[in-house]
Formats: structure tokens, sequence, C-alpha cells
């Protein structure tokens, strides 16, 4: 499969445990951050996002949390799952930049153990 | 709906030659951007495009070049390759532009410089 970082920060989590993953961003006129997943071949995949003026999203089994005064974003997985091993990619956007543009963390790898 | 669409999937060039990748993006998307991802630099910005215009543009050299065709669809190109330019080339695509649009990415083109 594809390599997608060979120094990446690791998570090895329990199948059945809660995993959180951390990101710290870096640009405070970023208004808007997302949370991916790549799998191995594929490209990142869209998980959830949310808008710099929340401090907690939740979806079907994740939450996203955004603490602006330490620029930090964690990624919460409930009841991780085997099939949620893959490498996580924070990325930002910044409100002074009207186009698409993203700038990605260095990404987790989380393990999940059987 | 189909996703987006990158081809080719693997690319094996020598150093010195010139490679082009093309990316569809999913159907009504107007928006493409180009990231190249390595092992050692992560996820990077390389443009974007937006109804045929170049909207941003990443810190690389100006050996990497992009387009975008009235139907949306975009191709880069890389001239006179180095072996550091081996890496993950992954296109997204996006409905629109700005914060809270969500940006869709292909599966990517594995380019080798040898």
């Amino acid at each position: 499969g594809e390599s997608v970082g060979l120094h990446l920060p690791t998570l090895s989590v329990q199948e059945g445990d809660n995993s959180i993953i951390n990101c710290a961003y870096s640009n405070s006129a970023s208004d808007y951050f997302i949370w991916y997943k790549q799998e191995s071949g594929k490209g990142p995949q869209f998980i959830i996002d949310i808008r710099s003026n929340m401090d907690k999203r939740q979806g079907q089994r994740v939450t996203v949390l955004l603490n602006k005064t330490v620029k930090h974003l964690s990624l919460q997985i409930a009841a991780t799952q085997p099939g949620d091993s893959a490498v996580y990619f924070c990325a930002e956007k910044p409100n002074n930049n009207a186009g698409n543009m993203l700038t990605f963390g260095g990404g987790t790898r989380l393990m999940v153990k059987p | 709906k189909a996703g987006v669409t990158q081809t080719p999937r693997y690319l094996i060039k020598t150093r010195g030659q010139q490679v082009t990748l093309s990316c569809s993006p999913i159907s009504g998307h107007r928006s493409v951007s180009w990231y190249q991802q390595t092992p050692g630099q992560g996820l990077q910005f390389l443009f974007e495009y937006f109804s045929e215009t170049q909207r941003n543009k990443g810190n690389f050299p100006g050996r990497f070049s992009g387009r975008q065709f009235s139907n949306s669809r975009s191709e880069m190109n890389v001239s006179t390759l180095e072996l550091g330019d081996s890496a993950l080339y992954l296109c997204a695509s996006s409905l629109a532009l700005g914060a809270g649009t969500e940006a869709f990415f292909g599966q990517g083109t594995r380019l080798t410089v040898v």
C-alpha cells in the first residue's frame, strides 16, 4: 500500500475503546477546520468539520473539539473499530483566503488492535 | 455520482523528463486543488483553480504548473523532473469556494522518478 508517513506519531488502541487524536494548528486566522482519514492506497476522506464559531461538533461516532485559545483541535472516535485503522489528518482553511486551499497537519496513524 | 478521477494511477519517469497528470472533478464541481504528499513533507498545497483561473499557488518551483479547462477538468505538469518529485499527487474537487466547502479527494497519482 501507499506509505503516507514513515515517522508518523502512532496511536494504538484496543477495539471498542475510545480514541482521541490531537492536532495543533498554526494560523489564528483560520476559521474552518476539517479532519480527514486516509487509508492505504486511497486519497484523504472527509470525516467531520467545524467552523471557528463553534467549539464542539458531533457526527456518527466522531466528535471534533476546537480550542481556539490554545489553537488545538481534537478528534474523538467512540467505540473504535478495526476499520478505523488509518492515518488521520487535521486541516485548516484561513478566513483571509477566499479559496479552498487547505493546510494539513503532519498526521497521526491510528492502529486498532482486535 | 462518480467521484474524483485521477489518471494515471501510477507513473515512472526518468530524471529530466516532464510529466502531465490529469484530474476529473465530481460533476458540477468547479474548484480543483492539487496537493503533493511525501513521507517527509506530508501533504502540501500546490495550486487551486476555479473557473479556469488559478486562485492560489503554493510554495513550489516554477517547474510545477497547472491549468483548468472549461469542463473543470484539470491537469498539472512537472517539467525537468527531479528525484525529489517522487510523491503521491492528489487532486481535490469542491463545488464552490470559501469556508465550509467540502473538498473531495481522488485516489492520487503515484509518481516515481528514477
